[in-house]
């Protein structure tokens, strides 16, 4: 069974820093990985999506990377802002068709 | 290009009722999965539908069931409801359903049961 794990599940940083959260998942036969927002009470905001052949993808501040033999995925976010304050989740994709296996989240509280 | 939009937004019920949540997908979408988030699990995968079949199916009870329509919304039925069902509800469409595709998550049904 595919397990998703993501490490820190809290993080607190100043405003300016430089971070990355880490995605774990026990089985690298996947189709794809993606990371996700979730702001308080609210859906979920597709940031990234990365395809098993792909390494990285990035969209602004953000970059994420793919090791598919090691079983991980990194989220890097560059100048961290207030507003990047949310539970960012990522997701595996095993079936090639859109099921999710998601990971619990790392909650990011970015202080101006 | 309306989001994806679910109804209600909140809902409270007694254990024991039935509840049904619904979906509207992007238009043009003709998948759409549901999802159950709880603090304790997490987000987990209730089932998916493409052209109003069901496709994929999660690992949940046979009290929670669903449907799509000709228009591609869906509804989710939870019968017998228990005191666990309590969750955040959520929705997602994407074109055709398939991996390389973004899905868009609606703001989810958050119900509470009593």
């Amino acid at each position: 069974k595919q397990e998703v794990t993501q490490i820190p599940a809290a993080l607190s940083v100043p405003e300016g820093e430089n971070l990355v959260l880490n995605c774990s998942f026990t089985d690298s036969a996947i189709y794809n990985l993606q990371w996700f927002r979730q702001d308080p009470g609210k859906g979920l905001t597709s940031l990234l999506l990365i395809q098993s052949s792909q390494r990285e993808q990035t969209s602004g501040r953000l970059n994420a990377s793919l090791d598919k033999s090691s079983g991980r995925s990194t989220l890097y976010i560059a100048a961290s802002q207030p507003g990047d304050s949310a539970t960012y989740l990522c997701a595996v994709n095993l079936s090639g068709y859109s099921t999710l296996t998601f990971g619990k989240g790392t909650m990011l509280l970015v202080s101006p | 290009k309306a989001g994806v939009t679910q109804t209600p937004r909140y809902l409270i019920k007694t254990r024991g009722q039935q509840v049904t949540l619904s979906c509207s997908p992007i238009s043009g979408h003709r998948s759409v999965s549901w999802y159950q988030q709880t603090p304790g699990q997490g987000l987990q995968f209730l089932f998916e539908y493409f052209s109003e079949t069901q496709r994929n199916k999660g690992n949940f009870p046979g009290r929670f069931s669903g449907r799509q329509f000709s228009n591609s919304r869906s509804e989710m039925n939870v019968s017998t409801l228990e005191l666990g069902d309590s969750a955040l509800y959520l929705c997602a469409s994407s074109m055709t359903g398939v991996s390389q595709e973004t899905q868009y998550f609606g703001p989810g049904t958050r119900l509470l049961v009593l």
